[in-house]
């Protein structure tokens, strides 16, 4: 089935670029995602890439995918102590309708910022 | 304000007793999701449905029962029979169109004493 890894940690200095890696394996996947999660909450979307493009950039955040590779990042310029979280990638299942909707997530990668 | 929400935020249950999460949203949306999360294991689909009055299981069903009679409503309960039921629940909805994004709710904590 579908597998989405992330590593679990990553500690970054305040003013600094955090870089989030993913590898997903469905090669079928049509949309990628990033989500963020703050203590105790549920998970915000971020932003989404469509399978068929390289690069998306929205504000402070860059996601480059790599299809080939089947490797996702997102890139966080000028991260603030806010920024701390779990940042979870998510894959969604491609065509033939036994996938219709459902997105598969990595472990989450825990973000912490420090001054 | 279009959203979803979740009821009770913490929710503490004797062993042996069924409880029941409730997730409502008013997005309109068809599809309607339950996530559970433990430390350390990312999101785990226990049941989704794409419409009313139809569900299906995810990688996690044993254990948990579900209903869709509305659109705006998608309970789970939390029966006896699951073994480990402390975690946080979480519940989404999408448009229902084919890989259409998911929108989370605020999540249930529930703890089994």
């Amino acid at each position: 089935g579908e597998d989405v890894e992330q590593s679990l940690f990553l500690s970054v200095r305040e003013g600094d670029s955090s870089v989030i890696n993913c590898t997903y394996t469905d090669s079928s996947s049509t949309y990628l995602y990033w989500y963020k999660q703050e203590p105790g909450a549920g998970l915000q979307l971020l932003t989404y890439i469509f399978s068929n493009m390289d690069m998306k950039q929205d504000q402070r955040l860059t996601v480059l995918l790599n299809k080939k590779d089947k490797h996702l990042s997102l890139r966080i310029a000028d991260t603030q102590t806010g920024d701390s979280a779990i940042y979870f990638c998510a894959e969604s299942g491609g065509a033939g309708g036994t996938s219709y909707g459902k997105l598969t997530f990595g472990q989450g990668t825990i973000l912490t910022v420090h001054p | 304000d279009g959203g979803i929400t979740q009821s009770p935020k913490y929710l503490f249950r004797k062993e042996g007793q069924n409880v029941t999460l409730s997730c409502e949203q008013n997005l309109n949306h068809d599809a309607m999701y339950w996530y559970r999360q433990d430390p350390g294991q990312g999101l785990r689909l226990i049941y989704y449905s794409q419409i009313v009055n139809d569900f299906q299981k995810g990688d996690i069903a044993e254990g948990y029962s579900v209903s869709r009679e509305k659109k705006e409503s998608f309970p789970l309960t939390v029966t006896s029979a699951q073994k480990n039921p402390t975690a946080f629940y979480l519940c989404a909805s999408s448009s229902g169109r084919w890989s259409d994004t998911q929108y989370f709710g605020p999540g249930t904590r529930l703890t089994v004493l």
